[in-house]
């Protein structure tokens, strides 16, 4: 089945801790992006990624870093957490951009 | 960054309505996308317009791309409870540029 996984679902953490959140897609798509949802924010985009080994920032990065090292895997790692990266967070992978981008089933986020 | 403005945030009508919700921005797109995400899932893609001026229909729903593609307008013909979600548009930029902007969504909830 084609699909986009992420992990874990659900994580409460604390300032401070270093944290990854796993992105996996087994559809051989090149593009593949980080998205961070907040009420009254909407979907706003962190990383990107045109291929292995190429990364840029999206609209929000800060706090955040991205590494591309497979097709299939996309981390998003925040090295020092805060409080104000709580939120929704989406993987999506696409064949391109502007094509339709297939969302994982989303990660929230709790930095106490 | 490119915004898209949509409207209205919020909408709440009887089974049997119809409905329009829009997609605006003082922005060129290459391609305008409109995604439906459920509570607890991902957005989903609804459908892709490309050209200028393109209208195409799923179902019930009616999509069309302004003719300077600034904007678009998603219309529900007799609503559905299961229409229930929150409905975004997301436009690619093109020329270069991969990022893919989200509107804010309008959350749609269809009362039996």
């Amino acid at each position: 089945e084609a699909q986009v996984t992420q992990n874990p679902r659900y994580l409460i953490t604390v300032t401070g801790k270093k944290l990854t959140v796993t992105c996996s897609q087994n559809m051989n798509h090149e593009y593949m992006s980080w998205y961070r949802q907040d009420p009254g924010l909407g979907l706003r985009q962190i990383y990107y990624s045109m291929n292995v080994e190429v990364t840029d920032k999206g609209d929000v990065p800060e706090g955040y870093k991205v590494s591309r090292k497979e097709k299939r895997n996309f981390p998003l790692i925040l090295e020092s957490p805060s409080p104000n990266q709580t939120s929704l967070y989406f993987c999506a992978s696409s064949p391109s951009v502007g094509y339709t981008q297939y969302f994982g089933p989303g990660t929230r986020l709790t930095v106490l | 960054t490119q915004l898209l403005e949509q409207s209205p945030q919020f909408l709440s009508i009887q089974e049997g309505e119809n409905l329009t919700v829009y997609c605006n921005s003082s922005s060129v797109f290459s391609s305008l996308q409109w995604y439906r995400q459920e509570p607890g899932e991902g957005p989903v893609l609804l459908v892709t317009v490309v050209t200028g001026g393109e209208v195409k229909k799923l179902k019930r729903l009616t999509f069309q791309f302004g003719d300077a593609r600034k904007d678009s307008s998603l219309h529900i013909t007799a609503a559905q409870p299961g229409d229930t979600g929150l409905y975004l548009c997301a436009g690619a930029s093109g020329a270069g540029s991969y990022q893919l902007t989200f509107g804010k969504g309008t959350k749609l909830s269809v009362i039996p």
